[in-house]
């Protein structure tokens, strides 16, 4: 069975700090994979999605980048976080196999940027 | 643009019936998605809707008119542990989800 992973739980860092936010998945080749920010009590933002190694494309221009340096591997990633960073980040895979292509959440990290 | 619309908060009672609904506006459709998000947790896959009608999951059914672009989720004999933020989301003609903002759920005794 696929499970996906994502590290750390919890993080609080000082505005001005870089970030690093790691997703894994097992279980599954050439997945699609996706990271998405959820502000308090709202919905899901979609930042970065990608259907390939090295295949990156961006929803929101902001302080944040990603990478896929591994087929199963997803970075988050920010040189100098900001005080809007903060959120609870979201990794998610599908697979387009024939449908319906639902996502599959990991855990989640909630980020506090004080 | 692509929107989403659902209610923000619902409240229900212990063993009853409730009916969450959605309406979308999508550049393309590929299907409707229910997700259940329990506080301060993932979401997590409930339902899918791409056909007209009544999709029935046990205790948890959703309902999809195409042409109204309309979608609802009906949970029936609630229970404490149903209290969550129940996620509409729309698939657009190039397989992305857009979602909306939750509608959250609190059940009472």
């Amino acid at each position: 069975s696929q499970t996906i992973h994502q590290w750390p739980a919890t993080l609080v860092q000082p505005v001005g700090s870089p970030l690093s936010l790691e997703c894994t998945v097992e279980g599954t080749s050439n997945p699609n994979l996706y990271w998405y920010r959820q502000a308090a009590g709202r919905g899901l933002q979609l930042l970065f999605y990608s259907v390939g190694i090295g295949q990156i494309s961006s929803e929101v221009p902001q302080n944040l980048s990603a990478s896929r340096p591994q087929d199963r591997q997803f970075i988050l990633s920010s040189k100098k976080l900001l005080l809007s960073d903060s959120g609870f980040y979201l990794c998610a895979w599908s697979v387009f196999s024939g449908g319906p292509y639902e996502q599959y959440f990991g855990p989640g990290t909630r980020l506090t940027v004080t | 643009g692509q929107n989403i619309d659902q209610p923000t908060e619902m409240t229900a009672t212990e063993g009853a019936i409730v009916q969450i609904n959605c309406t979308y506006q999508t550049s393309g459709f590929n299907g409707l998605f229910w997700y259940q998000q329990h506080a301060g947790e993932a979401p997590t896959f409930l339902s899918y809707n791409v056909l007209d009608g009544l999709e029935e999951k046990g205790r948890f059914s959703s309902f999809l008119s195409r042409s109204k672009g309309y979608s609802y989720l009906l949970l029936k004999e609630l229970q404490m542990k149903d209290s969550a933020s129940y996620l509409c989301a729309a698939m657009d003609s190039n397989y992305q989800l857009i979602w909306g903002a939750g509608t959250k759920l609190i059940i009472k005794p």
